[in-house]
């Protein structure tokens, strides 16, 4: 079965570069996603990629991908108080719609 | 476009009592889900929809939770009797089957409190 794990809070100073970090179990995910979630609001998608790419950068985010460990990262480059949010990682699997999602892991920017 | 909206935003029920929270999905989008969000288990699926089909709803706590979909612009989840232990945020998301990366776009939440 599905099993998204990431670790639980991460605290960065503003600027500098965070890591968010996701493991998954399901060797046959199609598609891995980042999701954002500010408080009070719902999730919102932020990047993809796709199970045959290995990286993928968009602006500030870059996301890499290490399917023999099945490892998942998401890089945000000089981060930014408004970054401070927690990020979903999840996974779909095959032709079917439904995602798992990760615990989440909290980002708290530092001024 | 308006996004997923859910209604009512806050709900505040006494135990035994029902609630009905409510959905309405991007327009166009055939695939609709249902999530519960707690401290202690994160974010749970509870139920998705595909062409308001129930295709898997083994996410659904117990026989309390119930949740339809009689068209394409409407949900509903209906939790009778309430008990305090479904105090949760409940997030609604749609998405369009087909598009490749399938996106699901939630709405704000539904913030249920049974005392």
């Amino acid at each position: 079965g599905e099993d998204v794990e990431q670790s639980l809070f991460l605290s960065v100073r503003e600027g500098d570069s965070s890591v968010i970090n996701c493991t998954y179990t399901d060797s046959s995910s199609t598609y891995l996603y980042w999701y954002k979630q500010e408080p009070g609001a719902g999730l919102q998608l932020l990047t993809y990629i796709f199970s045959n790419m290995d990286m993928k950068q968009d602006q500030r985010l870059t996301v890499l991908l290490n399917k023999k460990d099945k490892h998942l990262s998401l890089r945000i480059a000089d981060t930014q108080t408004g970054d401070s949010a927690i990020y979903f990682c999840a996974e779909r699997t095959g032709g079917y719609q439904k995602v798992t999602f990760g615990t989440g892991t909290k980002l708290q920017v530092i001024p | 476009d308006a996004g997923v909206i859910q209604s009512p935003r806050h709900e505040v029920t006494e135990m035994g009592q029902e609630v009905t929270l409510r959905c309405k999905p991007i327009s166009g989008h055939n695939s609709l889900f249902w999530y519960r969000q707690t401290m202690m288990r994160g974010l749970e699926l509870l139920i998705y929809f595909n062409n308001n089909v129930p295709i898997d709803d083994s996410g659904m706590p117990e026989d309390r939770f119930s949740a339809k979909m009689p068209n394409a612009s409407f949900s509903t989840l209906k939790i009778q009797p309430s008990e305090p232990r479904d105090s949760a945020v409940y997030f609604c998301a749609s998405s369009l089957a087909g598009t490749g990366e399938y996106e699901q776009y939630f709405g704000p939440g539904t913030r249920l409190t049974v005392t």
